[in-house]
């Protein structure tokens, strides 16, 4: 059973441009959570995503925007980037419509990213 | 709504003496309690989880939890402190009118001295 993974692990951008950070699910998680955890400060929960549609969104501006896809994966984009986007943005997966049905999250090693 | 608040923003202890992480917690709804921990430049690992089974829980690397209804608590215990529990302490907070989203605490920065 794999864990949670994510690409890149750091990524450096200016301000103004785009960014995609990705995602890929625990095995057999179809629920994805993404959160940005500034420097010294606890994650912030950004949205949450179940088969492929958006259920729940944080206090984030609509340039934070995400897609799950088929198997689960997902993407989160950010446009426009401000400095203050810079964070290390962490994804969770979850199951919790499962057998287990459980809320627990499991995390992946996050993406630093820094915005110039 | 919900929402938790971390008692201490830092707390050193010597290695082999006892660890307390303070955590108070307000939920509309029955709670999941969570303890995550995350070591410097890394992702968050899940310590343990209350879900009403039993108030006390236990968690991995000898930690464990007591959840307190009536004082809206979670504190994290560890008997015996080690070099290797130095790191960052999240209580996090997750109720089903909240769609499960995590809230987390702003975290508890732990040393330990030799």
């Amino acid at each position: 059973e794999t864990g949670v993974t994510q690409s890149p692990t750091h990524l450096i951008k200016t301000r103004g441009q785009q960014v995609t950070l990705r995602c890929s699910s625990q095995s057999g998680h179809n629920t994805v959570s993404w959160y940005q955890q500034a420097l010294g400060q606890g994650p912030q929960f950004i949205f949450q995503y179940y088969r492929e549609e958006e259920n729940g969104r944080g206090n984030f501006p609509p340039r934070f925007s995400g897609l799950q896809f088929p198997n689960y994966s997902s993407e989160l984009n950010v446009n426009a980037l401000e400095l203050d986007d810079s964070a290390l943005y962490l994804c969770a997966s979850s199951d919790p419509t499962g057998v287990l049905s459980t809320d627990t999250q499991y995390f992946g090693p996050g993406t630093r990213l820094t915005v110039l | 709504a919900q929402s938790v608040t971390q008692l201490d923003s830092h707390v050193s202890v010597s290695e082999g003496t006892p660890v307390l992480l303070r955590c108070n917690y307000s939920s509309s709804y029955s709670p999941s309690l969570f303890w995550y921990v995350q070591h410097p430049n890394k992702g968050l690992q899940l310590l343990l989880k209350y879900t009403s089974a039993a108030t006390l829980v236990k968690g991995i690397n000898g930690f464990e939890a007591e959840f307190k209804k009536s004082e809206t608590s979670f504190h994290l215990t560890k008997p015996s402190a080690h070099m290797s529990d130095a790191a960052e302490y999240f209580c996090v907070v997750s109720d089903l009118g909240e769609g499960y989203k995590l809230s987390f605490g702003a975290g508890t920065t732990v040393t330990v001295r030799a």
